[in-house]
This record gives structure tokens, C-alpha cells and sequence, in this order.
């Protein structure tokens, strides 16, 4: 079973930072929070992870809490391409990290015009 | 650098028939990924091969399923005989070793059993 709970829509206007929320109460300390999102018809694709510290790269930024219950994915301009189902998804990194994924039911993010 | 293939994009079968699905890895990525989504459900995953050693086949669902990576390369997933709950969208994803923390998806079989 998935280990995150993520809401299970959200709305955004075209131009403004979406916010997808992402609960994981119960993470061990070796676990790093992964994002991917499924554009529709396509498969899914990897976007940033991170394990305590705040990360970013060309696509989005991940927000981890101190207590590394929560994080938050932001993408800063949202566009109309970002419409996707967003996946927060919770495994080991490093060599571990070979590891499948477990997907939940994710955040079908909808950007308006 | 070419993504990662599958083939056939789209298959109709009937109930009791045969079907083989391909996947063809980035070139170089030792680990592939099995995955599938069938209808209002999450995508699950299937299988792991590690070249072509099986490294985790907990999510295959029964012994009509059978993945093969023959030679450390493309990998098949045959389903036999296909049943109606097999319909949905089979996905492949790869990754390379020592760079676990990405795995490339293809775009995904859709699987039409009738």
C-alpha cells in the first residue's frame, strides 16, 4: 500500500505557483519523498525527490518539513502542460532504491486558463 | 538518447487468446520495470529484472503471467490465456545501475481483452 495521502484534485490558474500537498506521517529516517506526475496517455515521469533537505531543479521544488511528515511540490509558473495526476511516493534511495514504486491514487492537478 | 519503447502502443484480443508484450530499456540500463494500471485502479507494479535475473516478482498477479529478459536486454510480457480482468494499460520503465533514482517510463501498452 502507498504510504502517502495526497488530496485527490486541485485547480490552479495558468501563470500561478500550484502547491500539491503530500502527507507521510510515517517515513523512516532512510526514505526519501519522490514526485512523479502521468500526463494523460503517457507514462509516468520522475520530476524531483529529496530526503530532508529542501531540493529544486528545472521542473519544480520540494519542500520537506523538519519533522518529515509532510512536503509540498511547487511549481512556480504553472503552465497548461502541467495538467497531470501527480504521485507522491515514498522508498529507500541509494542502491535500495533499485526498488519498485508504489503509486497511490495521487493529485489530479488541473490548470485553468 | 532514445527513451524507452513499448510495443504494440495498442492490443485487442479475445477472452482466452494470447498476448506478448515488448519492451525495449534505455540502452545500457541494467534494471526494468514492469507496471500496470487496470481500470480505476492505481498502477501497480509487477515486476523487477535486475539484467536478466527476476530481482523482485511480487506483483505478478498469476502464473497466466510470464515476463522474460533473455540477454539482459528487451523484455516480453506474455499473457496466457488472457482473461477479461487483464484489460488496462501495461507499463516498462528502466533505470541504470547506480542511478536508482529515476526510473524512465515508456508510453505504456493499452490492453483491450473482449
Amino acid at each position: 500500500d502507498a504510504k502517502t495521502t495526497q488530496p485527490p484534485s486541485m485547480d490552479c490558474a495558468e501563470g500561478r505557483a500550484a502547491n500539491l500537498p503530500c502527507n507521510h506521517s510515517t517515513i523512516s529516517g532512510n526514505e526519501y519523498v519522490y514526485w512523479y506526475r502521468q500526463i494523460h496517455s503517457q507514462g509516468p515521469q520522475y520530476i524531483i525527490h529529496g530526503l530532508k533537505n529542501n531540493e529544486t531543479n528545472e521542473m519544480a521544488s520540494l519542500i520537506i518539513t523538519e519533522d518529515r511528515k509532510s512536503s509540498t511540490l511547487i511549481l512556480p509558473h504553472a503552465t497548461l502542460r502541467d495538467t497531470a495526476v501527480y504521485y507522491c511516493i515514498v522508498r529507500v534511495g541509494g542502491w535500495q532504491g533499485a526498488q519498485k514504486l508504489v503509486f497511490g491514487q495521487g493529485t489530479r492537478l488541473t490548470i485553468n486558463p | 538518447e532514445a527513451g524507452v519503447t513499448q510495443f504494440p502502443s495498442h492490443s485487442v484480443i479475445e477472452k482466452g487468446q494470447t498476448v506478448t508484450l515488448r519492451c525495449d530499456p534505455i540502452s545500457g540500463h541494467d534494471n526494468l520495470y514492469w507496471y500496470r494500471r487496470v481500470m480505476g485502479k492505481e498502477i501497480k507494479f509487477l515486476l523487477h529484472f535486475v539484467k536478466e535475473s527476476k530481482q523482485d516478482e511480487s506483483g505478478m498477479p498469476n502464473n497466466r503471467f510470464l515476463a522474460e529478459r533473455t540477454g539482459g536486454t528487451y523484455s516480453t510480457l506474455k499473457v496466457q490465456p488472457a482473461e477479461l480482468e487483464d484489460s488496462g494499460v501495461y507499463f516498462c520503465a528502466s533505470t541504470k545501475q547506480g542511478a536508482y533514482n529515476e526510473q524512465f517510463f515508456g508510453p505504456g501498452t493499452r490492453l483491450t481483452v473482449l
